[in-house]
C-alpha cells in the first residue's frame, strides 16, 4: 500500500539555525499539506498546497516558513531560525482530491 | 466550519463493542462527517466518513441519525491495538483539516 514517507524521523537543531523537513507524498496525489504537533497538544494545520502553490496557511505558518516542491516527488518544510517554541512533530500529509488525507510518520524536531 | 463535541477520554476492556459519540449540532447542508484516528506517535489517520445514516467498512461503523446533529463511531470487538485518539470532524471537504482534542480511548485487557 502506498504511504507518505517523511524523512528524518528525528532532528536536534540548535535555536536559530535553519531546518528542513522533507516529506515523499503518495505519487498520484495533487495535494499536499504541512501539519504540527505540540507535545500534548492538538495537530495544528501549517500549510496547504496545490499545484505548486500555497493555497492556504494559518496564522502559524509566518515568514519563518516556507515550503516548496523542489522536483516531482519531494515536498519540504523550511523553518528559518528556529526557536524554542517551534519544537514539536510535523507531519506532512497528502490527499488525491480535497477529502481523505494521508498523513507521514512525522518528523520529531527538537529545538535546543 | 461547525464545531465538534466529543469525550475526552474512555475506557473498555478488549472484546467490547466501542461507541463514541460526537456532537455537532452547527451541521451544514454540504457538510461531511469525518473520524480520524492517532497512535501515539503517528500521524492521524482517516477511518471512516459519512453523510448520512449509516455507514461500514472494515474497520469501522458510522451511525448518522436524520437531523444529522451528531454521530457515532462504533468500533465491533476491540483489542488492545486500538487505543488511540479518534477524532470527529464535520467539514463540507475543505482541503485543511482542524483537529479538536479528541477522544482519548484506553482498552483495557
Amino acid at each position: 500500500e502506498p504511504e507518505v514517507t517523511q524523512t528524518p524521523s528525528h532532528q536536534v537543531t540548535q535555536m536559530g539555525q535553519e531546518v528542513i523537513l522533507r516529506c515523499v507524498p503518495i505519487s498520484n496525489h495533487l495535494y499536499f499539506y504541512w501539519y504540527r504537533q505540540i507535545l500534548g497538544q492538538k495537530v495544528e494545520f501549517l500549510v496547504s498546497f496545490y499545484n505548486n502553490e500555497i493555497s492556504e496557511k494559518s496564522e502559524i505558518f509566518d515568514d519563518q516558513f516556507s515550503v516548496e516542491r523542489p522536483d516531482g516527488s519531494n515536498f519540504t518544510l523550511k523553518i528559518r531560525s528556529t526557536k524554542l517554541e517551534d519544537s514539536a512533530m510535523y507531519f506532512c500529509a497528502s490527499s488525491e482530491s480535497d477529502n481523505e488525507q494521508f498523513f507521514g510518520p512525522g518528523t520529531r524536531l527538537t529545538v535546543l | 466550519l461547525a464545531k465538534t463535541t466529543q469525550p475526552i477520554s474512555m475506557d473498555s476492556y478488549e472484546g467490547q463493542e466501542v461507541n463514541i459519540t460526537c456532537s455537532h449540532n452547527n451541521i451544514a447542508t454540504n457538510d461531511y462527517i469525518t473520524w480520524y484516528q492517532q497512535f501515539p506517535s503517528q500521524g492521524p489517520r482517516f477511518i471512516i466518513q459519512g453523510y448520512k445514516t449509516k455507514v461500514t467498512n472494515e474497520v469501522a461503523s458510522l451511525f448518522i441519525p436524520a437531523d444529522r446533529k451528531s454521530s457515532t463511531l462504533s468500533l465491533p470487538r476491540v483489542s488492545l491495538s486500538d487505543t488511540a485518539v479518534y477524532y470527529c470532524l464535520v467539514g463540507d471537504g475543505d482541503d485543511k483539516i482542524i483537529f479538536g482534542k479528541g477522544t482519548r480511548l484506553h482498552i483495557l485487557p
